[in-house]
């Protein structure tokens, strides 16, 4: 496989559920991201991992936790989540977190629906 | 405040004509500037980067950044109903990049 794969693609859950998603790049970047992408909104930041260290984590509420195991693999843990968190989730990767921080690359994104 | 502002649009085009997407940011510390292009249903994809004042070409695509102004654009000559998408405006002070909502494409055949 090459580039950032995100599992599942699409996710449906109930607000009294756990699940998570689970991203994997396979392009030797030292850095991964998660955001969040609503309708009409610009990508909102979720949390940053350089290095499997987390060096961001933009006031996201504590129902979402981030995982990074190694550099090749984040995973976001949902839980108690609200209909308001339905959207799409992109997993990113970069060479290296700070320098040329745009040019990021995706996943497809996992597709969240909270009944 | 929004960081970087985009026209949502949508923007129509006639096929073969000139498509000009503009972006303005607030943050003078931000030093880098990108365009993604997001195909419905599909994740962002970087088509340029631009780091200095004036213009960059990459084929069909002209990125042209004015930081006293604080301004971007995306020119895209020729278009095609395959560059129908919407494109997301980014900038960062290499550290912290932030996008703008994207400005929609639709190139009429």
């Amino acid at each position: 496989e090459t580039g950032v794969t995100q599992t599942p693609r699409h996710l449906v859950m109930g607000m009294t559920n756990k699940k998570s998603l689970k991203c994997e790049q396979h392009l030797g970047h030292n850095a991964m991201y998660w955001y969040k992408q609503s309708a009409k909104k610009p990508l909102e930041l979720m949390f940053v991992y350089s290095l499997e260290e987390r060096v961001e984590n933009n006031s996201v509420p504590s129902r979402f936790s981030p995982e990074c195991p190694n550099s090749s693999h984040l995973f976001l843990h949902l839980h108690t989540l609200q209909p308001e968190d339905s959207a799409l989730y992109l997993c990113a990767s970069s060479q290296r977190q700070g320098t040329n921080t745009g040019e990021l690359f995706f996943g497809e994104g996992s597709r969240l629906t909270v009944l | 405040q929004k960081e970087v502002e985009q026209n949502s649009g949508p923007l129509s085009v006639p096929e073969g004509a000139i498509a000009s997407l503009n972006c303005t940011y607030s943050d003078r510390v931000s030093q880098s500037f990108f365009w993604y292009r997001q195909y419905s249903g599909k994740s962002p994809e970087l088509i340029m980067s631009i780091y200095s004042n004036g213009d960059k070409e990459d084929g069909r695509f002209t990125a042209q950044l004015n930081k006293a102004s604080q301004y971007v654009s995306l020119l895209i000559r020729d278009s095609q109903p395959s560059d129908s998408a919407t494109y997301l405006c980014a900038a960062s002070d290499d550290y912290k990049l932030s996008f703008g909502a994207g400005t929609t494409v639709t190139v009429r055949a």
